[in-house]
C-alpha cells in the first residue's frame, strides 16, 4: 500500500485566498483524521471521520475551516478565507481499529502551508 | 484541557551515546500511549503503541517502558546514530483521539 496519501506537499497562498487540502487513507482504513501542527500549539486533532461521517470536530478552529469526505478515499480540508496564522503543516492520518487500543495512526507527509 | 509533557525540549548527543526521554500525562482513566518517530518533511513513523502498566517494548536500538500508574513514558535509544535525528513524539489516545506532547527534538552528531 502507498499509505496516506496527501496533496499538495507545499501550498503558498495569499491572504484572502481559499486553500482547498486532500487526503487519500490508505485503503481499509475506516477512520480518517485531520491533524495541524504548528510551533506554538504542536500536533492537534482537528477533526476525525469514521466510515465518512464527521465524529468530532470539535477542533476546527472556526467556520472558516470545513472538512468533507465524499467517499471512503478521498477527503478535503478547506479553508476559506485564509488567514496568516492559518500557516501550519496539516496533516491527515488514517486507521482501521480504533476500539483496538494496540491501533495506531499511519500519518501522510503532511501539507506545508504558508498565508502571506 | 489533558496536558501530556515531555522532556527535554531538545537534545544534542554524539553518535555512540545512549539517551532517553520523557513523556508525562494524567494517569486516570489511562487508555493508551502512543509514540512516533518524525523527521522534517516525512510522515511521522509509529514506532510503538504503549497499552498495559509495566509494559516495555523494543525495536532495534529503541525502546519504551510505560507505568500507568504515575503516568509516565520514557523512550531510550541505545548508541545513538545519526539518523536517529529526528523529533520524538509521544501522545495520549483518549479514545481514539490522540492528544500529542510538544516533541524532543533529538539531534546526534557524527
Amino acid at each position: 500500500d502507498a499509505g496516506v496519501i496527501q496533496s499538495p506537499r507545499h501550498e503558498v497562498t495569499e491572504m484572502g485566498q481559499e486553500v482547498t487540502l486532500r487526503c487519500k487513507p490508505i485503503s481499509g482504513h475506516d477512520y480518517l483524521f485531520w491533524y495541524r501542527q504548528t510551533m506554538m500549539r504542536g500536533l492537534e486533532l482537528l477533526i476525525y471521520f469514521n466510515n465518512n461521517v464527521p465524529i468530532d470536530d470539535s477542533g476546527m478552529p472556526e467556520d472558516r475551516f470545513s472538512a468533507k469526505m465524499p467517499n471512503a478515499s478521498f477527503s478535503t480540508l478547506k479553508i476559506q478565507p485564509s488567514e496568516p496564522r492559518d500557516s501550519a503543516v496539516y496533516f491527515c492520518a488514517s486507521s482501521s481499529r480504533l476500539w483496538d487500543r494496540e491501533e495506531t495512526q499511519y500519518f501522510g507527509p503532511g501539507t506545508r502551508l504558508l498565508v502571506l | 484541557i489533558l496536558n501530556v509533557e515531555q522532556s527535554p525540549q531538545s537534545l544534542h548527543v554524539q553518535e555512540g551515546d545512549s539517551t532517553n526521554f520523557t513523556c508525562s500525562f494524567p494517569s486516570s482513566n489511562f487508555y493508551a500511549l502512543h509514540w512516533y518517530r518524525w523527521e522534517t518533511a516525512k510522515s511521522p513513523e509509529a514506532l510503538f503503541v504503549m497499552t498495559l502498566n509495566g509494559d516495555e517494548k523494543k525495536k532495534g536500538r529503541i525502546s519504551a517502558t510505560l507505568n500507568t500508574k504515575e503516568g509516565y513514558s520514557y523512550l531510550y535509544i541505545k548508541g545513538s546514530q545519526p539518523e536517529d535525528s529526528a523529533t520524538y513524539l509521544c501522545a495520549l489516545n483518549q479514545g481514539g483521539k490522540l492528544i500529542f506532547g510538544q516533541g524532543t527534538e533529538l539531534s546526534v552528531k557524527p
